[in-house]
């Protein structure tokens, strides 16, 4: 099945270390975006891009930074990981065809930083 | 700016009791309306959606009607399962951007 996968599930770091989540998708969609959950707090976006040569800044992108390598595959890194970055991070694509342009999420990674 | 207000939680409910969530949103435009199920442990699953205003999205029993007048998309359905249990977001696109806003989240709990 076309899907959306994330790596790693899990990840516990330590403050100033530098992390990179990965996602990849088999959906053939041109538009994928990274979203950090909070408890109580919905999902925030962080950066979206439409193409590889179309990155954008989301609402909460301070302390992060993206590379999209492929129309497959989109990185989300934290260059210098702090304590306040621990959260369950999502990636999401999207067809903009799609009469409803919905959005797709992976399984997420659940990031701890100590 | 957009956004969506939806009940807190959680809400316990007993297996086939009626379920009501409610979800209020303000937006510019003309939003795309949206409810996702997060399951323990997993990720976000598309529930149901509309587009337009009395657009009705319907999925595996549950139901939400998109209505302008009150600016609401109530999810709703006639008899819960236990397998129901998780979190419901109701969520709002809107913009060239293609942005979710997403509401905090509700908790349901269904018990035998």
């Amino acid at each position: 099945d076309a899907d959306v996968t994330q790596t790693p599930r899990n990840r516990i770091t330590k403050t100033g270390k530098r992390i990179m989540l990965e996602c990849s998708q088999t959906k053939g969609h041109d538009r994928m975006y990274w979203y950090r959950q909070d408890p109580g707090l919905g999902l925030q976006l962080i950066y979206y891009s439409f193409d590889v040569k179309d990155i954008n800044k989301g609402e909460i992108s301070d302390g992060y930074s993206v590379s999209r390598q492929a129309q497959a595959k989109f990185s989300l890194s934290l260059e210098s990981a702090i304590p306040n970055q621990t959260a369950l991070y999502f990636c999401a694509t999207s067809d903009p065809r799609s009469p409803y342009n919905e959005q797709f999420f992976g399984p997420g990674t659940r990031l701890t930083v100590l | 700016g957009d956004s969506v207000t939806q009940m807190e939680g959680p809400v316990t409910l007993s297996e086939e009791a009626f379920l009501t969530i409610n979800c209020t949103y303000t937006a510019t435009g003309y939003p795309s309306l949206f409810w996702y199920v997060q399951y323990p442990g997993e990720g976000l699953q598309l529930l149901l959606k509309a587009t337009k205003a009395d657009d009705k999205g319907s999925n595996k029993g549950f139901e939400a009607t998109y209505r302008k007048e009150t600016t609401s998309f109530h999810l709703e359905k006639g008899s819960v399962q236990v397998s129901d249990s998780a979190v419901y977001f109701c969520a709002l696109l809107t913009g060239t951007a293609s942005k979710l806003t997403f509401g905090t989240g509700t908790r349901l709990q269904v018990t035998l």
